[in-house]
């Protein structure tokens, strides 16, 4: 079955450099996740989207922001980045309605590890 | 604040026996509580979940316990495995298919 799948999985920038995180959910799945896990820690929500629409905001710095295209992809924009940007960068998925809508687990990528040197 | 917690950052068990991890969150209003497994370099994998209209939910080796008026619950692994070493995520959230509250995470390591 098909994953969420999340590009790149590593990724090496400098400080105030900028990067993009591309993800792209299950098929049929009508939510996306961003999630941040720093080293020795549990994943941080940053934000979410639904039928392209952000759904939900979490602890996502000003400098970072996301969006949903029509193809329900999703992009992380990360612009002046600092030392503490670095971490592994998780998209989720999940199908919220229709019919293949499930009871409220998130299915996740394999992450995106950024490293700002 | 961490809403979500787990005190034992990790845990050894011998193949065989049961591994127990537990949980505990503040916020009363998360009514869905689900387990992730994570390997390392590998995203959370989903494990089993329980709703809060229920105490117990079992899938084949795991069983998770959820006692509301503590807001308490508790993963089983019976028999544990080797392959079970993992570290395990608690998380909670307040809808379906809303946003993950997660805890700390626990390291098991199943040892022969």
């Amino acid at each position: 079955a098909a994953g969420v799948i999340q590009s790149p999985r590593h990724l090496i920038k400098e400080k105030r450099e900028t990067a993009t995180l591309k993800c792209y959910p299950i098929p049929r799945h009508d939510t996306v996740y961003w999630y941040q896990q720093g080293p020795g820690q549990d994943p941080q929500f940053l934000i979410s989207f639904y039928e392209k629409m952000q759904s939900d905001k979490g602890s996502i710095p000003d400098r970072f922001s996301a969006q949903q295209f029509s193809d329900y992809h999703s992009e992380l924009n990360m612009s002046s980045l600092e030392l503490g940007d670095s971490a592994l960068y998780f998209c989720a998925s999940s199908a919220l309605k229709g019919e293949f809508a499930n009871t409220g687990e998130l299915f996740f990528g394999e992450g995106s590890r950024l490293t700002v040197l | 604040d961490q809403q979500v917690k787990q005190n034992s950052p990790s845990l050894s068990v011998q193949e065989g026996r049961i591994s127990i991890l537990n949980c505990d969150y503040t916020n009363s209003m998360f009514d869905y509580f689900l387990w992730y497994k994570k390997y390392p370099a590998e995203g959370p994998t989903f494990l089993i979940s329980i709703s809060s209209i229920k105490d117990k939910n079992e899938d084949g080796r795991f069983t998770v316990f959820l006692n509301k008026s503590a807001k308490h619950l508790s993963l089983h692994i019976v028999p544990s495995q080797p392959g079970d070493s993992a570290v395990y995520f608690c998380a909670a959230n307040t809808g379906t298919a809303s946003k993950l509250t997660f805890g700390t995470g626990t390291r098991l390591q199943v040892t022969l």
